[in-house]
């Protein structure tokens, strides 16, 4: 069974802030991850995606991955109002061909003026 | 362009109805899914397609059908539904998973409820 562990939060941060949002996976053969976001209501919006060890930037996002762990994170940086929202980490394993991800159940950010 | 469209945005059924749910995406993508999602859980996989074919079906029950008529669209007909089904329903796609191209993008989904 591939599980994905996410902390459920809320994680409430202050305006200007860092969010460190974090997960963990347990099949050793995966190996892309991603970070979505969903506003409460709304779809889930792919924001970092993250292939091999190290760390990825994008913005004020950046996706860190270490495969020994079977760890991914994701930082928010200047943490603002309108980053408030459920980020969902989500890991793809191979499956002859096909891309399935599975997904954590979430963490809920809360960003505070 | 990461766009993918589905319609409607809300429908309300009875159980006794039959309608269906369209996604449609332009981007070129191979494959495209069917999810769903109750609230405060993540999206639970229903169907895969990969080149028009369907490759997963996650022991969905027949009262959901999906259907791709061709590579840019893809429907779920609904029919008999219980009150338990209401929920999100999101479709994605994702370039070319044979290729290694993992990434799906969603649509807006169609919010459904049966009465």
């Amino acid at each position: 069974q591939k599980e994905v562990e996410q902390n459920s939060g809320p994680l409430s941060v202050p305006e200007g802030a860092i969010a460190s949002l974090n997960c963990t996976y347990s099949d050793r053969g995966s190996q892309s991850f991603f970070w979505y976001r969903q506003y409460s209501g709304k779809s889930p919006e792919l924001i970092m995606s993250i292939y091999s060890n190290g760390d990825k930037e994008d913005g004020r996002f950046t996706a860190q991955l270490n495969k020994a762990s079977q760890y991914v994170s994701l930082l928010i940086r200047d943490s603002q109002p309108s980053d408030s929202a459920t980020y969902l980490c989500a890991v793809n394993s191979p499956n002859s061909g096909y891309s399935t991800l599975t997904f954590g159940k979430g963490t809920m950010l809360l960003v505070s003026p | 362009d990461t766009e993918v469209t589905q319609t409607p945005k809300h429908l309300v059924m009875g159980m006794t109805n039959k309608k269906s749910l369209k996604c449609e995406q332009h981007m070129g993508h191979r494959a495209m899914y069917w999810y769903k999602q109750k609230a405060k859980k993540p999206p639970e996989l229903m169907f895969v397609y990969s080149y028009e074919k369907l490759s997963i079906n996650e022991s969905v029950p027949s009262r959901f059908s999906p259907e791709c008529p061709n590579s840019s669209l893809l429907n779920l007909h609904l029919h008999a539904l219980q009150p338990e089904d209401s929920a999100l329903y999101l479709c994605a796609s994702s370039q070319d998973p044979r290729q290694g191209a993992f990434e799906q993008y969603f649509g807006p989904g169609t919010r459904l409820t049966v009465t």
